[in-house]
């Protein structure tokens, strides 16, 4: 089954303790993006990657660091997490950057005390 | 940067019921999907439509895109199509493409 999957789905930690979020897509996808929710302001486009070892910065990257390493796994790395960063966090891919559909992992709630 | 208004905000329907929602984007787009947020967090796709019509069971979409505009409809409705559907486009930046979101239609069906 094509999916893409996240880990952990739910996480509570306290401000500077470092955490990573992993993402994962089976479908071979070259394009890769993490994203965020909060109410009131949408869904924001954090980093993404055009490609393995290609990654860039989307409009909110502050607090944020990510690598592609293999072209199925594309994590998020907080390395110091602070509590404006509680939030819904989506990982996504589609098969390209410049069209396609793109695909949404399930979600991890993350709150930061 | 573009500017993605979905109407209406909320919308509530008794089951059975159709519906009508809509998307406007202010300026030439290359992706526009439609997506279900459930009540548990999850983005589902529904249909990627940059152009034309599509049907999918109950659901159906179209998209102007001369007009700068998308419809979503849904018909004989029912309680799991609650949540809020999303209409997000893409356009071609610096080599990103990322996903504008809309603010989303929020459809509650009673049963």
């Amino acid at each position: 089954e094509a999916q893409v999957t996240q880990n952990p789905r739910y996480l509570i930690t306290v401000t500077g303790k470092k955490l990573t979020v992993t993402c994962s897509q089976n479908m071979n996808h070259e394009y890769m993006s993490w994203y965020r929710q909060d109410p009131g302001l949408g869904l924001r486009q954090i980093y993404y990657s055009m490609n393995v070892e290609v990654t860039d910065k989307g409009d909110v990257p502050e607090g944020y660091k990510v690598s592609r390493k293999e072209k199925r796994n594309f994590p998020l790395i907080l390395e110091s997490p602070s509590p404006n960063q509680t939030s819904l966090y989506f990982c996504a891919s589609r098969g390209n950057w410049r069209t396609d559909t793109q695909y949404f992992g399930p979600g991890t709630r993350l709150t930061v005390l | 940067g573009i500017q993605v208004e979905q109407s209406p905000p909320d919308l509530i329907l008794q089951e059975g019921a159709n519906s009508t929602l809509r998307c406007n984007f202010s300026d030439s787009v290359n992706n526009l999907q439609w997506f279900h947020q459930n009540p548990w967090g999850q983005l589902i796709n529904l249909f990627y439509i940059p152009s034309g019509t599509k049907q999918n069971g109950r659901l159906s979409a179209t998209t102007v895109a001369t007009e700068r505009y998308s419809l979503l409809y849904i018909s004989s409705s029912q309680t799991t199509d609650s949540g809020v559907y999303f209409c997000a486009v893409g356009v071609y930046s610096s080599g990103n493409t990322p996903l504008v979101f809309g603010k989303g239609t929020r459809l509650s069906v009673i049963a």
